[in-house]
C-alpha cells in the first residue's frame, strides 16, 4: 500500500516547455487535489477532482490543466512553463469519515523553471 | 472567494512552554477544520481536527478550539518539545453541492521550540 505517489520528485524546465506531473493513489479515494507550496504562501489549491472524469478549478488554476481519466490517477499539466510556476507541488487525496476526514499527501515534486 | 488567515507566521517558544496558533476563515459553509504539521522537506501530516458541531477537542498535548460564530479556530500545544518544531497549517474544509469536499489552507506558522 503505497498511499499517494507523485512522479517525478524533481524537475528543471526551461521557460515555455511543457510537462505533466502524475499523482497515483491506491486507496480508492474519490477526492484528489493538486496544491502548490511557496515560501510564506502555504498550500494553495490549483485544481481538484471529486471523482473520476470530473475536475474543478481551485484558488490558482491559471497556467495549469488537469485530467482524471482514471480514479487512481490525477494528472497536472503545464502547457508552457513560466518562472512563476517554480514551486513545490503536492498531490493529496481525501478520505471523508464520520469522525474525521483526512487528507493524504504525496511526497511532493520540486519544480524549477529557468 | 474563500480565505483562511493564520497567525502568527513565526512563533518561537522555550521548551516546556505553550504555543498557540490562530486561524480565521471566511466561508460560513466550512464545517471541518484539520491541522497539519510539516517537518522540513517532508509532506504535511494531519495531527488533529475538529468538526463544526464541536467546540473543543484534545489529544494528549494538542488541543483545538472552534468558535463558529466568530469563525475562529486555534491550535494549542502544551509542554512543547524540540520535536514539535515544524510548520503548522490550519485548513477549512467544506462540503460541496456536488457532494465533494474543498479544503483551503492557511499560510502556515513556523514554530521553533528552543531547548
Amino acid at each position: 500500500n503505497a498511499g499517494v505517489t507523485q512522479t517525478p520528485k524533481f524537475r528543471v524546465l526551461k521557460t515555455g516547455q511543457s510537462m505533466t506531473l502524475l499523482c497515483a493513489q491506491d486507496m480508492n479515494h474519490e477526492y484528489m487535489y493538486w496544491y502548490r507550496q511557496d515560501p510564506g504562501m502555504g498550500l494553495r489549491l490549483i485544481h481538484y477532482s471529486v471523482g473520476e472524469g470530473t475536475t474543478a478549478k481551485g484558488e490558482v488554476p491559471d497556467g495549469y490543466n488537469v485530467s482524471r481519466l482514471k480514479k487512481q490517477n490525477f494528472l497536472l499539466g503545464l502547457e508552457s512553463a513560466a518562472p512563476s510556476q517554480t514551486s513545490v507541488y503536492f498531490c493529496a487525496t481525501l478520505r471523508p469519515g464520520r469522525m474525521n476526514t483526512e487528507a493524504f499527501f504525496g511526497q511532493g515534486t520540486r519544480l524549477t523553471v529557468v | 472567494g474563500e480565505n483562511v488567515e493564520q497567525h502568527p507566521s513565526t512563533l518561537s517558544v522555550q521548551e516546556g512552554d505553550s504555543a498557540v496558533i490562530k486561524c480565521t476563515y471566511s466561508d460560513s459553509a466550512s464545517n471541518y477544520f484539520p491541522w497539519y504539521k510539516q517537518e522540513l522537506g517532508k509532506r504535511p501530516q494531519l495531527i488533529i481536527d475538529i468538526r463544526s458541531n464541536v467546540g473543543e477537542k484534545k489529544d494528549q498535548r494538542i488541543a483545538v478550539t472552534l468558535n463558529k460564530t466568530a469563525k475562529h479556530f486555534s491550535l494549542h500545544i502544551t509542554e512543547t518539545q524540540p520535536e514539535d518544531s515544524a510548520v503548522y497549517f490550519c485548513a477549512a474544509s467544506m462540503t460541496l453541492n456536488t457532494g465533494g469536499f474543498k479544503t483551503i489552507f492557511g499560510a502556515g506558522t513556523r514554530l521553533f521550540v528552543k531547548a
